[in-house]
Formats: C-alpha cells, structure tokens, sequence
C-alpha cells in the first residue's frame, strides 16, 4: 500500500514567522510532488509542485525535496492569518493517479 | 484558467435514492477523478477515467458507478444511497500532457438522510 505521512496538527505560528509543513512518502518510485492548500469547505487548490531533488521558490513558498530520504516539505515565509488553512501533500508515480496524505492545519495566530 | 464545475455545491437524499453527481471540465483533459473526502480520512479515489468510455475503480468503488460518455463530463452514480455515503465529494481533472497537475472542482457536500 502506497503512503503518504503527514502530521495531522494542527500547527501553530505566530504571524510573521516561518511555517515548515512536512511530509514522507512509502513509494521510491515516486515521481512527482503537489503541496495542496484546502480551506475549510473548499476545494483543494495547487501552491507548488515539485520533481527533482532540491528547493524550489515561489514567493512566500518553498517546497524542498529529497528523493533519498523519501521526504517533501513545504516552507512557508512571514506567514499571514490567511495561510490558516490544511496542507494536503500530494505524491504521484508513473500513472495519472496521486496518493494525497491525510493534511496538516495550520494555524497563523495575529 | 482551468474549470472543472460540479453540478450541484450541496444535496440532500433519502436512504434507496439513486443519486447522480455531474462534473464538467473545459481544459480538454483527458483524465477525470471522484474522491471523497471525510474527517480523518483524507481524500480517498474512489473511480478515474484516462479516456472517453473507459473507468477504473480507485480504492473505495464499492457503493458507486461511473460514466464517461464525453470527454468534458464525468459522472458518479450512487445506485442505492445509504446513510455512510454522507461525504463532500471532490472532481478532478489533469492532463496526460505536461505537468499532471490536479485540477478541483468546488465539490458536493452530500447528505443521505
């Protein structure tokens, strides 16, 4: 059975700081990564896909990889009250279907 | 921007209905996908499509069936509702080509009385 890992949470910081959401996954084969972010009764909406080894930025976002250690984290900078939300990590293989981990609430506190 | 629409936000029905939950996508993919989503558990597959007319069941098909008779519509079919189908029911689509990147729906909130 192929997993994803998540801590379910919630986690909370204080805005202005840096939020780091954490994810494993079961499958070496994997080979693509989504960081998904849902609130509540809402659909869940892409923030960042990764594929290879290493960081990748996009504003206020990283996602960091590691193949090896079987490990995708998503780092979230000068977080805001608005990053409030669950973060769905998300693991493809070869194939169209994803694997989605349970998701981790996070909570920006004013 | 991409658009997958589903056709109802929520819907109430009676225990024995058979209940039909319609999903549109206009970005011409090839791929669509149910999920239901329940507290605790995440989202789970419960059908996909990878073409026009072909299905194959996901990781909890039980209870449900599908239809795929064009390429932008995909359908879920609850034959009998019972009461543990209550769920938010999510659609998605994504593309064969490029990034496979999923694509949501707004979803159904679904409750079987």
């Amino acid at each position: 059975q192929k997993e994803v890992e998540q801590n379910s949470g919630p986690l909370s910081v204080p805005e202005g700081a840096i939020a780091s959401l954490n994810c494993t996954y079961s499958d070496r084969v994997s080979q693509s990564f989504f960081w998904y972010r849902q609130y509540s009764g809402k659909s869940p909406e892409l923030i960042m896909s990764i594929y290879s080894n290493g960081d990748k930025e996009d504003g206020r976002f990283t996602a960091q990889l590691n193949k090896a250690s079987q490990y995708v984290s998503l780092l979230i900078r000068d977080s805001q009250p608005s990053d409030s939300a669950t973060y769905l990590c998300a693991v493809n293989n070869y194939g169209q279907n994803f694997v989605f981990g349970p998701g981790t609430r996070l909570s920006v506190l004013p | 921007d991409v658009k997958v629409t589903q056709s109802s936000r929520y819907l109430v029905k009676r225990t024995g209905e058979k209940v039909f939950l319609e999903c549109v996508q206009d970005m011409d993919h090839e791929n669509m996908f149910w999920y239901r989503q329940d507290p605790g558990l995440g989202l789970r597959l419960i059908y996909f499509s990878y073409d026009v007319k072909m299905k194959e069941k996901g990781d909890i098909p039980e209870g449900y069936s599908v239809s795929r008779e064009k390429k932008e519509r995909f359908s879920l079919i609850l034959e009998s509702a019972s009461t543990n189908q209550t769920s938010m029911y999510l659609c998605a689509s994504s593309s064969s080509k490029g990034e496979n990147i999923q694509y949501f729906g707004a979803g159904t909130r679904l409750s079987v009385l």
